[in-house]
């Protein structure tokens, strides 16, 4: 069974600073694909940034970039220049491809974008 | 694109009645939609997969009984939660699967109130 852990429970960042959330993964496909998504005060979730473990390069999506290290199941997701509509839980989530297509969520990591 | 649309954003009711939220895909055709619940600061917990034209999947120790899943078309999925009872209190996302990669797009939430 595949497994995700966010270590980190909270976070917190001045704005304008980087910050790096780390996400870990347990899992026996060699095919799947991992998110990240942001849950605000209003608990929307919303997709932040998509990686293919297929694809070497990491994903960027403007100020939001991931560090995937396939090899030892990381994938740590940073942001630049933080902002305080920033402020949210962050889960770290995978899916295998083919399958079943569930998302496995990690628990989340509660990020404060302070001014 | 990918917009998830849920319905009601807000219900309380009385113990014992049942309720119905919807889930719709307002700009795609969703084959698999999911129903999760999510407590205080917590992480999503998946219920059940949706499946246009067949049976839910549910998870394990999820009462399928108790949450009536209904996927009635390409747009559309419904979860009722019958005979509430205040520990059936909780919020309550939908999501859609959409294209190759297995990404899920969310529903902003039902926050489900059983007095």
């Amino acid at each position: 069974a595949q497994t995700v852990t966010q270590s980190q429970p909270e976070m917190s960042v001045q704005e304008a600073e980087t910050v790096t959330l780390s996400c870990t993964y347990d899992t026996s496909e060699n095919n799947y694909y991992l998110f990240w998504y942001k849950q605000p005060p209003s608990r929307q979730m919303i997709l932040v940034i998509r990686q293919e473990a297929y694809k070497q390069q990491n994903a960027t999506e403007n100020r939001f970039s991931v560090n995937f290290q396939k090899a030892a199941k990381s994938f740590s997701l940073k942001i630049s220049d933080s902002q305080l509509g920033d402020t949210a839980m962050y889960f770290c989530a995978f899916t295998a491809q083919g399958g079943s297509e569930k998302l496995v969520f990690g628990k989340g990591t509660k990020l404060t974008v302070n001014p | 694109g990918a917009v998830v649309s849920q319905h009601p954003s807000r219900v309380i009711c009385k113990s014992g009645t049942s309720v119905k939220i919807e889930c719709r895909s307002l700009d795609f055709q969703a084959t698999t939609m999911f129903w999760y619940r999510q407590f205080p600061k917590k992480s999503l917990m998946l219920m059940a997969t949706s499946n246009e034209g067949s049976k839910a999947t549910y998870e394990q120790g999820v009462e399928k009984d108790k949450f009536l899943i209904n996927h009635a078309s390409l747009t559309l999925s419904t979860l009722t939660v019958t005979s509430a009872h205040p520990e059936d209190s909780s919020f309550y996302i939908c999501s859609a699967r959409w294209g190759l990669r297995n990404e899920q797009f969310f529903g902003p939430g039902t926050r489900l109130t059983v007095l």
